[in-house]
């Protein structure tokens, strides 16, 4: 299984920007980079995904490094409701898994 | 609220008991997983349907467990002869189709506790 380097923790202010930070050095071509965030007493929910470009939605922005080995999730505007543990994950295309592998994850705190 | 639900939310039994939980996925999705979370750590892939055929399971997923999805809809999960071990959250996700760029839709789970 493809393997992804988050650090444990992060925190933030409320209403600042947060820079999630990814390593996924052994990233294979074709594989896709995605992020996903758990909530306390929730399960995971989508936030975004990416190839080789830079990406947008309505949730985050996700910047992928020219050589694909890192990755940034960027929260433009951090809310008490965006506490929560935050997973880059690679799907991967070898063995035609359909898995999602899911690491420790960063946990984020945001201070008001 | 994703659209996929989870029965029961919570499940205390006690050890050698069976249990069963149920998955309702978003109704159009045919891909179906099932996902373990033990407290701090990222859920861990147990299997997944693909209709009603079980196209993958994981070896974390011994034989005292079994999951089948017998029309394609709804699925169950069982356990038999629980162990205190298997005190965890159950997920349960459904996608649309297949592909590596398809997001997977996850239940709020189902808290087991073995005692």
């Amino acid at each position: 299984d493809a393997k992804t380097t988050q650090p444990n923790s992060m925190e933030s202010n409320e209403e600042e920007p947060v820079h999630l930070p990814c390593n996924h050095s052994t990233i294979s071509g074709t594989d896709y980079i995605h992020w996903y965030r758990q909530l306390p007493s929730q399960g995971p929910e989508y936030v975004i995904h990416g190839l080789t470009s830079n990406v947008n939605n309505r949730m985050a922005s996700l910047a992928i490094a020219e050589d694909r080995k890192s990755s940034t999730l960027i929260l433009h505007r951090a809310t008490l409701r965006d506490a929560a543990v935050y997973y880059c994950i690679l799907r991967e295309t070898q063995g035609g898994s359909e898995k999602l592998v899911f690491g420790k994850g960063t946990k984020l705190t945001v201070n008001p | 609220d994703t659209g996929v639900s989870q029965d029961p939310r919570h499940k205390i039994t006690k050890r050698g008991q069976n249990v069963t939980f149920r998955c309702d996925p978003i109704s159009e999705h045919n891909r179906l997983y099932w996902y373990r979370q033990t407290l701090g750590q990222g859920p861990e892939f147990l299997t997944y349907f693909q209709n009603e055929a079980q196209l993958e399971k994981s070896r974390l997923l011994s034989n005292r467990f079994s999951a089948e999805r017998p029309k394609g809809s709804f699925s169950t999960l069982e356990i038999q002869r629980t162990e205190q071990g298997d005190s965890a959250m159950y997920l349960c996700a459904s996608s649309a189709q297949r592909g590596r760029s398809v997001e997977q839709f996850f239940g709020p789970g189902t808290r087991l506790t073995v005692l």
